[in-house]
């Protein structure tokens, strides 16, 4: 089992180009998250999809679009990309939403705006 | 969901010494996890401990938990250069489905 994988592993974007970060897990899982981790500010959450067809914001939606496209993959779309958006972008999933799941991330995408 | 906030921000110690972590909170809780994060990689689960429990043991993992006190500890015991990485710790209560992670303790264990 590959767990939670991602794509790309490193990107560098120009202001207001836009891209879709991917994420697919193999362990049947029905919810899957999408956070930023910026350095001194730990992890925030941008959206989650507690299962398949629902999706949510999180505490820092503004500039993303997620869409569930199936059980397996949920892909997170900037717009149009800003500076402020260069961070390391984490997918995580888990069996069951609710804060008494384990949830297991992928590697990581890393981000840069110019 | 709420934040719990880690304490030290860094903590420096050397190979076979025992490392020692905080998390506070700020209201009721369910359930409290720690993760742990090596540099350029995803968290990794370690353990998570429930609001009726006290202590909770995983190898040389040792977590406590004071409701209380609103704090939970993360203790590691004969620390490896393995173990340089941040901890977050991850604190639930009864409404959200995702968690949130403060900062974490940055852990940098030398021979």
């Amino acid at each position: 089992n590959a767990g939670v994988t991602q794509t790309p592993k490193f990107q560098v974007l120009k202001t207001g180009q836009s891209m879709t970060l991917q994420c697919a897990q193999d362990m049947n899982h029905n919810s899957m998250y999408w956070y930023r981790q910026d350095p001194g500010m730990g992890l925030r959450l941008i959206y989650y999809s507690a299962s398949e067809g629902t999706t949510d914001k999180g505490e820092v939606p503004n500039g993303y679009n997620v869409s569930r496209l199936n059980k397996r993959e949920f892909s997170l779309r900037l717009e149009s990309a800003a500076p402020s958006q260069t961070s390391v972008y984490f997918c995580a999933s888990s069996h069951l939403a609710g804060s008494k799941e384990t949830q297991y991330f992928g590697p990581g995408t890393r981000l840069l705006v110019l | 969901s709420q934040q719990g906030e880690e304490d030290p921000q860094a903590l420096s110690i050397q190979e076979g010494e025992n490392a020692t972590m905080n998390c506070s909170y700020k209201t009721s809780i369910n359930n409290l996890q720690w993760y742990r994060q090596n540099s350029g990689r995803g968290l990794v689960h370690l353990i998570l401990i429930r609001s009726n429990e006290r202590e909770k043991h995983s190898g040389r993992l040792r977590v406590t938990l004071d409701t209380s006190k609103k704090s939970s500890s993360l203790l590691i015991t004969a620390s490896r250069a393995a173990d340089t990485a941040s901890y977050f710790c991850a604190p639930s209560g009864d409404s959200g489905y995702a968690l949130n992670f403060g900062k974490g303790t940055s852990l940098l264990v030398t021979p």
